[in-house]
């Protein structure tokens, strides 16, 4: 079971880069890393997904270095309305695995986003 | 398209009541997954299902009983209910292709056991 390690909490200022980092030291070959956004009363919201190096969409980006025990999500100019937790997981993803069976969210990381 | 669903929003219960919480999905995902939210907590499985009428056990399954008898929906029981499990409970689905772990989740349920 591959745990995760992430800040408890992040501040940052509207319009800043901002960089959370997660630590998974024994994740598998086959896990993948995903992460996940929730406001306050409501269910996570996915927002990428990762195996290797650099992936983007439009929201965000996720660096995986090539050891892939930690990746960063990169949130580009945030705003106040990205002040929400942020989750970090890491799970086997193959068709007949289950899939999050052996996953956990933890506590994930709190951003603050501030005027 | 509704995404995932769950009846009802709240609830409140005496301990030893019993009750069951739905969760209806429309987008013919062949996973479905019940988890729990406790204050200031990360959200932990429960229990999980990949596909009609299969449910398996996840990370905390104790005083819970669960049931697909339609690829659509996901049922979760509390038989007994106790205050331990006051806590706020979110469905999520996820299509079983490989590689895909994207998981949609409902707006969950407030749950009060005095």
């Amino acid at each position: 079971l591959a745990k995760t390690t992430q800040p408890i909490s992040m501040d940052s200022y509207e319009g800043q880069e901002v960089n959370i980092t997660c630590s998974h030291n024994n994740i598998a070959t086959n896990d993948y890393i995903t992460w996940y956004q929730q406001f306050p009363s409501q269910g996570p919201r996915f927002i990428i997904q990762g195996y290797k190096t650099k992936v983007t969409n439009e929201v965000a980006s996720l660096f995986i270095p090539a050891d892939r025990k930690s990746s960063t999500l990169s949130l580009p100019r945030v705003s106040l309305s990205d002040t929400a937790v942020y989750y970090c997981l890491v799970g086997d993803m193959r068709a007949n695995s289950g899939g999050y069976q052996k996953v956990t969210f933890g506590t994930g990381t709190k951003l603050q986003v501030i005027p | 398209n509704a995404g995932v669903t769950q009846t009802p929003k709240f609830r409140v219960l005496k301990t030893g009541q019993s009750m069951t919480l739905l969760c209806a999905q429309d987008m013919n995902h062949e996973y479905m997954y019940w988890y729990r939210q406790d204050p200031g907590m990360g959200l932990r499985l429960i229990h999980y299902s990949v596909g009609e009428g299969t449910t398996a056990k996840g990370e905390v399954p104790d005083g819970y009983n669960v049931s697909r008898l339609k690829k659509q929906n996901f049922l979760l029981g509390l038989e007994s209910a106790a205050p331990s499990q006051t806590s706020v409970y979110f469905c999520a689905s996820r299509t079983g292709t490989s590689g895909s772990n994207e998981q949609f989740f409902g707006p969950g349920t407030r749950l009060t056991v005095l």
